[in-house]
């Protein structure tokens, strides 16, 4: 069955330190996606992404995040100087069109300290 | 704004007792998706099941079974003779319901499963 790829599984990171979060997600899949879940939380929305732009935001996605589409493959989060509350998970999904298939990666670690 | 609200931040129960997690939703939109996602300790989201809006129709599949009422704006979550295997955070999720794009979902606040033997 296919997948969506996270990589790192957990990466730990010094405040103030830019870091990347690299997603594969699955290949006829049009349509990316991030979440986060802080430790014990809900997982929350951060951004959809398609046709090589983003087509959705919510309030915690502010600029000191980003996301990219490197190549034909990769799917990318940036958080250009981490603070020690982005310390969670984040999920990285995609889906085809429609919400039918819509699938979630098994998620990267992040830790601030 | 759509919300989820899962009352029960946790539940105990002993093997092979049944159980019910419950979900209750806000949305203006008149058809939606609605989604039960496990999340065991190891932390990925399995997928359980998707349900839309114009579809109330209850399923059972294998231990699970899911009863959704739209006047009540619900979606519970039955497990039927638990397991120990079972034990995990239980999250309820809701989505606009879109045919040919993607969209965001929102989840509830998950309900912590214990399954004791």
């Amino acid at each position: 069955e296919p997948e969506v790829t996270q990589t790192p599984s957990h990466q730990v990171t010094q405040m103030g330190q830019e870091v990347i979060l690299r997603c594969v997600p699955i290949s006829n899949h049009l349509y990316f996606y991030w979440y986060r879940q802080i430790l014990g939380q809900k997982v929350e929305f951060l951004v959809s992404f398609y046709n090589n732009e983003i087509s959705e935001k919510s309030e915690i996605f502010d600029d000191q995040f980003s996301v990219e589409r490197p190549d034909g493959s990769n799917f990318t989060l940036k958080i250009r100087s981490t603070k020690l509350e982005d310390s969670a998970m984040y999920f990285c999904a995609s889906s085809p069109t429609g919400l039918y298939g819509y699938t979630f990666g098994s998620g990267t670690r992040l830790t601030v300290v | 704004a759509q919300k989820v609200t899962q009352a029960q931040t946790e539940i105990s129960v002993v093997e092979k007792e049944d159980v019910t997690l419950d979900c209750v939703y806000e949305t203006r939109d008149t058809t939606y998706y609605l989604f039960w996602y496990k999340q065991p300790p190891s932390g990925e989201l399995v997928f359980l099941i998707r349900r839309n809006s114009f579809d109330e129709q209850n399923e059972i599949s294998g231990r699970y079974s899911w009863n959704f009422q739209k006047s009540t704006s619900s979606f519970n979550f039955t497990i039927t003779a638990s397991q120990v295997v079972d034990s995990a955070v239980y999250f309820c999720a809701l989505s606009k319901f879109k045919e040919t794009s993607g969209s965001r979902l929102t989840f509830g606040e998950g309900t912590q499963l214990t399954v004791n033997p």
